[in-house]
């Protein structure tokens, strides 16, 4: 099977702009996730869709939000963006969601704010 | 925070020894994981052990979990160059359901 895609891999965009970001879970997972992974936070989890409905939400502001396609595919939004989004995004993918919890990873688009 | 910590922040050892690092967290788990990232990359799946089992074993590494002492710890044995990594145990906790990540660990294996 495919490994999990995410597009771009990488951005770079101006303060105040928005940026869409994309991923492509492995084929039949249905859950997929979003982190975001900066050297002073670490990784951090942003939300994660399961059958189009966000099931669970990080602590981020609402500038940031995501959507989940029939297909399972899933889109993450950042709008107004901060000289503090700079990161990388990392996208998972799960079977199911719930327990156990394993996590594919794709190889993350790396956001740059200038 | 719900956040792991772990320890130690660095290793670096010398090819074929090994290396073994350490996690702790703070609430009741469902699961423990360890994840491998190589620099500026996806994260990949190494372990899962579930929070009813005590070691796991994997090719050369070897996880230990302690509920008690809410902890976790991963050996690499007979570390080789391309182990050379981020590693980070990751948790799931119970009503919760989100992959909460330690720090990491930056392990260098010098040849």
């Amino acid at each position: 099977k495919a490994g999990v895609t995410q597009t771009p891999r990488y951005l770079i965009k101006t303060r105040g702009q928005q940026v869409t970001l994309s991923c492509s879970p492995i084929s039949g997972h249905r859950s997929v996730s979003w982190y975001q992974q900066t050297p002073g936070q670490g990784l951090q989890f942003l939300f994660e869709y399961f059958s189009e409905t966000q099931r669970n939400k990080g602590n981020f502001p609402g500038r940031f939000s995501g959507r989940q396609f029939s297909n399972s595919r899933s889109e993450m939004n950042v709008s107004t963006l901060e000289l503090g989004d700079s990161a990388l995004y990392l996208c998972a993918s799960s079977p199911l969601s719930g327990n156990p919890y394993e996590q594919y990873f794709g190889p993350g688009t790396r956001l740059t704010v200038t | 925070s719900q956040q792991g910590e772990e320890d130690p922040q660095a290793l670096s050892i010398q090819e074929g020894e090994n290396a073994t690092m350490n996690c702790s967290y703070k609430t009741s788990i469902n699961n423990l994981q360890w994840y491998r990232q190589n620099s500026g990359r996806g994260l990949v799946h190494l372990i899962l052990i579930r929070s009813n089992e005590r070691e796991k074993h994997s090719g050369r590494l070897r996880v230990t979990l302690d509920t008690s002492k809410k902890s976790s710890s991963l050996l690499i044995t007979a570390s080789r160059a391309a182990d050379t990594a981020s590693y980070f145990c990751a948790t799931d906790f119970q009503g919760a359901q989100k992959l909460v990540f330690g720090q990491g660990t930056r392990l260098t294996i010098n040849p």
